[in-house]
């Protein structure tokens, strides 16, 4: 099964606007967390935001911010004023703990995201 | 602070050969992920080393292997190459791994023909 759900293959948004990405994610372990990675075309990932499962705020980091509703198990990722530079691929990922070891990450399948002129 | 390094970053190996792959993590990191990049299947993850132990381990066959050392550094190891390894080979750091994210490196693609 799925772990994480991508449901956007790819998305266009004008510059200056607000875009918001969709993930949403199934795990039975209370503790997990969520991740939010950017991949330009040069194929490095790059961290932009994380999620515990048991913070109580959206996570921010300046034009990134997470949108977590733990009981729908969605977090989407929303960029503010987009600019050129963020049309890239976007993964959401999920680490569970698995027993003794602090498990690895799951990515979903992403999101390209054309920013327009 | 420099950021995670892989070596090479492009590779081109005939099927049947074997092949290395380096990665050194940032400074004071002592986790390090491996995770292969594919268009059909994505990004799955490989192996996490921690302390020159492997603490986990993907679902991929035996001729993928690595290994830490002492300072951190990996390495990761395929042999017996097929056609379907060609992938983009990505490396990430953390300080404990757990919930610290993991900062990737710019990655070894591997072509193999």
């Amino acid at each position: 099964a799925q772990k994480i759900t991508q449901t956007q293959p790819g998305m266009f948004v004008q510059e200056k606007e607000a875009v918001t990405l969709d993930c949403t994610y199934d795990t039975s372990d209370p503790s997990y967390g969520l991740f939010w990675y950017k991949q330009p075309s040069s194929g490095e990932m790059i961290f932009l935001i994380y999620q515990g499962s048991y913070d109580q705020q959206n996570a921010t980091e300046g034009r990134y911010s997470l949108n977590f509703q733990k009981a729908r198990k969605s977090a989407n990722l929303v960029i503010s004023a987009s600019q050129l530079g963020d049309s890239a691929m976007y993964f959401c990922a999920m680490r569970e703990r698995r027993g003794g070891s602090q498990g690895n990450l799951i990515f979903g399948k992403g999101t390209k995201l054309s920013v327009k002129p | 602070k420099a950021g995670v390094t892989q070596t090479p970053r492009y590779l081109i190996k005939t099927r049947g050969q074997q092949v290395t792959l380096s990665c050194s993590p940032i400074s004071g990191h002592r986790s390090v992920s491996w995770y292969q990049q594919t268009p059909g299947q994505g990004l799955q993850f490989l192996f996490e080393y921690f302390s020159e132990t492997q603490r986990n381990k993907g679902n991929f066959p035996g001729r993928f292997s690595g290994r830490q050392f002492s300072n951190s550094r990996s390495e990761m190891n395929v042999s017996t190459l097929e056609l379907g390894d060609s992938a983009l080979y990505l490396c990430a750091s953390s300080l404990e791994g757990g919930a610290y994210e993991q900062y990737f490196g710019p990655g070894t693609r591997l072509t193999v023909t």
